[in-house]
């Protein structure tokens, strides 16, 4: 069974940093590029960007909303993805979820980790 | 990268039907047929529920179908049930790496 797991989430000031985590399991994470997407309260989702695999040198794509602020990547000996996100802003405030991307959508979701940006 | 333009919100009674349109670009969704679709509950993460235009992951029922035509795809929930109440989401590819979502379509089961 697919199961991804993040972690990592909660209060950071503005101008502050954060790293949240997602344990994957129940599948070959190798074989897979790995997504970030986030919620805010009440709002819709957001694609925050993603990391390849190895074949594909674990390159990083991002929104524009969040290059140079937030890196992306992964550990492929822990089966894990991380993001590092920097220079917090009020409105990074979201629900993040990790998911699994099957190249043309993203076939498997976390239950989410809640990062709030708040003084 | 502009998020692609759905209705607020669509309604229909059980056993009816509801079509959902999802309106992008010539740059996302009229450029690429990898429009997926997404269900999610409140207080829950979003699950996939058709993929690459029209495709539905095991699982999901046939009730839900989709299409695209030029820059617009559609979604249809037919034979309409209470647990299909819920937020659902298009996505598009969108180019140089990038993905956009949908802005969002509470749909309501009268």
């Amino acid at each position: 069974e697919v199961q991804l797991v993040e972690s990592g989430g909660g209060l950071v000031q503005p101008g502050g940093s954060l790293r949240l985590s997602c344990a994957a399991s129940g599948f070959t994470f190798t074989n897979y590029y790995m997504d970030w997407v986030r919620q805010a309260p009440g709002k819709g989702l957001e694609w925050v960007g993603r990391v390849k695999h190895k074949a594909h040198s674990y390159d990083a794509d991002y929104a524009a909303s969040v290059k140079g602020r937030f890196t992306i990547s992964r550990d492929d000996s822990q089966n894990s993805m991380f993001l590092q996100m920097n220079s917090l802003k009020t409105e990074d405030t979201a629900m993040y979820y990790c998911a699994r991307d099957a190249a043309t959508s993203l076939d498997y979701w976390g239950q989410g980790a809640l990062v709030t940006v708040s003084s | 990268q502009s998020a692609l333009t759905q209705p607020p919100s669509a309604s229909g009674s059980p056993g009816q039907s509801v079509t959902i349109s999802c309106t992008g670009t010539s740059s996302d969704v009229g450029n690429y047929n990898y429009v997926s679709w997404y269900q999610q509950h409140p207080g829950k993460a979003p699950k996939l529920i058709i993929y690459e235009v029209t495709k539905r992951p095991s699982g999901v029922p046939d009730r839900f179908s989709a299409s695209k035509s030029g820059n617009t795809a559609s979604l249809t929930v037919s034979g309409l049930q209470a647990e299909d109440e819920a937020d659902y989401y298009c996505c598009s590819y969108a180019g140089s790496n990038n993905f956009v979502f949908g802005t969002g379509t509470k749909v309501t089961v009268l």
